[in-house]
């Protein structure tokens, strides 16, 4: 499930299960769009990105979806594995503007 | 080689200090970006230089200065830090600036100002 207060939001997901990490960006006008991933001690990993002209890209075990109605974005994971486990954070590009959405824990339980 | 690599990985510095953090790229990418990461929240744009040149600053003190000596490699220098910039100073590049393209991170320089 996933728990939203003072600290982080944290979803956790039972180790095989899918997961879905949801995120609303705050620019109409944004036209890129990437997911990271951060591991403790790290800096951010590119997992996977989409420019605004489409609504679903895949990759490897990965989904990204974009609603430019709702302006939401959401990052899936497929058959979710304990090195999943990070802090995933959605970023919106818009003019000379790169900004950082607040992240989600993902805890993967075994 | 995809590695953006930064020095130090820990500092620590007083408010009186003069100080740099380091970091370099090999990937010929013309877009660098210094960013500033508080625990628990997500990494905040500081500057971004293009081709070598400062483009962005998004309205940081004084007290922290960027520098791009060259296409490979971005300082930020410090000065007369306060305790609240402690925080973690995360380096990316990218091919180029904004317009779709991936920005790499580095590891980062945890950074503790007392």
């Amino acid at each position: 499930g996933e728990s939203v207060g003072l600290h982080l939001p944290t979803l956790s997901v039972q180790e095989g299960d899918n997961s879905i990490i949801n995120c609303a960006y705050s620019n109409s006008a944004s036209d890129y769009f990437i997911w990271y991933k951060q591991e403790s001690g790290k800096g951010p990993q590119f997992i996977i990105d989409i420019r605004s002209n489409m609504d679903k890209r895949q990759g490897q075990r990965v989904t990204v979806l974009l609603n430019k109605t709702v302006k939401h974005l959401s990052l899936q994971i497929a058959a979710t594995q304990p090195g999943d486990s990070a802090v995933y954070f959605c970023a919106e590009n818009y003019g000379q503007n790169f900004v950082f959405g607040p992240g989600t824990r993902l805890s993967v339980l075994p | 080689d995809t590695e953006v690599t930064q020095t130090p990985k820990h500092l620590v510095m007083g408010m009186t200090n003069k100080k740099s953090l380091k970091c370099e790229q090999h990937m010929g990418h013309r877009a660098m970006y210094w960013y500033k990461q508080k625990a628990k929240k997500p990494p905040e744009l500081m500057f971004v230089y293009s081709y070598e040149k400062l483009s962005i600053n998004e309205s940081v003190p004084s007290r922290f200065s960027p520098e791009c000596p060259n296409s490979s490699l971005l300082n930020l220098h410090l000065h007369a830090l306060q305790p609240e910039d402690s925080a973690l100073y995360l380096c990316a590049s990218s091919q180029e600036r904004w317009g779709s393209y991936e920005q790499y991170f580095g590891p980062g320089t945890r950074l503790t100002v007392t």
